[in-house]
Formats: C-alpha cells, sequence, structure tokens
C-alpha cells in the first residue's frame, strides 16, 4: 500500500517571498507523484506531476516539484507567492493497480497562506 | 468544454436518512472515481467505474454505501441510514482509460452534513 505525509499542515508566508511545501511518500512500487491545489468551496485542480524522466517538474502558476526517489520526496516550491495563491495544497501518488486504475492516494493538505 | 458537475453542491439530511449524490463526467471518460474528503483530510477513495461496472470499491467503509452508473456515464452515489460520521465533500473525477497515464479531472464536489 502507498502513503502520503504532508508535516506541514498550515504554512504562512509573506507575499512574493518564496515557498517550499514539502511531501514525502512510502510505496513498495514505482509511483505516479502529483500535487494539486483547492481553492475554497471548488475541487481539486492538479498543479502539476512526475510520471517518469526529468526529476524536476514544473507546473501551472510558476510551481515547480523535484522528485527525489532516495529521499522518497515531491516537494514543491515557488521562488515568489502571491496572494491568489492562498489555497490547500495536497500531494497524492497513485499505482497501477490490477484493477485497471489508478486511484489516487492523497496526503492531509497544507493550508498555504500568503500575508500581504 | 464543460467539466465534471455534481449535484447538489449542498446536502443537508438527518441521521437515519437516505441520500442520493449525483456525478456527471466529462463527456467520453470511460473512468469515473469517487472520493470523500472529511474535514481537514485529503481525499480518500471510495469506488472507481470503469463503463458501467464497478471495478474497484474498495474504499467504501460499509454497506450502507453503494454507488451504480448504469449507462456508463452518470453516476450516483447512494447512502443508506447516513449517520453523523458521514458528514464530508463527496468528490468525482472522471478521465479517460487507456494503459498510459491519464488525468482525472475533478467536480466540484458534494458538501453533506449529517445532522
Amino acid at each position: 500500500a502507498q502513503s502520503v505525509t504532508q508535516l506541514d499542515s498550515q504554512v504562512p508566508v509573506f507575499e512574493e517571498a518564496p515557498v517550499e511545501l514539502r511531501c514525502n511518500y512510502s510505496s513498495s512500487v514505482s509511483v505516479y507523484l502529483f500535487w494539486y491545489v483547492q481553492y475554497p468551496n471548488q475541487g481539486l485542480q492538479l498543479l502539476l506531476k512526475y510520471l517518469s524522466g526529468s526529476t524536476l517538474v514544473k507546473g501551472i502558476n510558476g510551481f515547480e516539484a523535484e522528485f527525489n526517489k532516495s529521499q522518497t520526496s515531491f516537494h514543491l516550491r515557488k521562488p515568489s507567492v502571491h496572494i491568489s495563491d492562498t489555497a490547500e495544497y495536497f500531494c497524492a501518488v497513485s499505482v497501477w493497480s490490477n484493477f485497471g486504475n489508478e486511484k489516487l492516494t492523497f496526503g492531509t493538505g497544507t493550508r498555504l497562506t500568503i500575508i500581504p | 468544454g464543460a467539466g465534471v458537475s455534481q449535484t447538489p453542491s449542498n446536502k443537508v439530511t438527518e441521521k437515519g436518512k437516505y441520500v442520493e449524490l449525483r456525478c456527471d463526467p466529462i463527456s467520453g471518460h470511460t473512468a469515473l472515481y469517487w472520493y470523500r474528503q472529511s474535514l481537514g483530510q485529503g481525499p480518500e477513495f471510495l469506488i472507481y467505474f470503469q463503463g458501467t461496472g464497478a471495478a474497484d470499491d474498495s474504499g467504501l467503509p460499509n454497506d450502507r454505501f453503494f454507488a451504480v452508473r448504469p449507462e456508463g456515464s452518470v453516476s450516483t452515489l447512494k447512502i443508506q441510514r447516513t449517520e453523523r460520521g458521514d458528514s464530508a465533500m463527496y468528490l468525482c473525477a472522471s478521465s479517460q482509460w487507456g494503459t498510459q497515464y491519464n488525468e482525472q479531472f475533478f467536480g466540484p464536489g458534494t458538501r453533506l452534513t449529517v445532522l
């Protein structure tokens, strides 16, 4: 079974400062890795994904993440945050299952609050 | 094009009542997923449909929960004898299906409150 740990439940950051949201995962098989963002009263939106290849992946809204297999981490970064980045961020993993699907296993989320 | 839609957006019910939550996937998406997100938690997988059949229902918490997708498009999540612990956001997602990765697109969710 897979699991995802997001150690930081809340992260306050000043506007235009850099931010890193941490994610660690556990799996006995190769996984796909994702970051989703959830704005208030909205569904989940995919920020970026790692499937294979380059360990540094770039996503929407200026976010990027780096896959580190030895540390089983997939931390999310942004060099300069904006007020509009205030949201809940979820790290997730998936594997190809015997049922032919790729159900996602999510972390508990990190609430990013941007301080003007 | 239209995304995944879910109705109702909010549902308030009393303990012991029966509820139905509806999901309209993106047209042409054969795979459909239901997730449940409790307050302060990440979404948790409930059930997966490939076409009309429930291919993986390993996430359903107990037999009070049931889901159908009779024509391979719209899906309904049914909860019998609701309990206060069923209060959560219920999310639906759909994707194309194939042997390679297919992105899951999420709907806005239905917030269920059991009084």
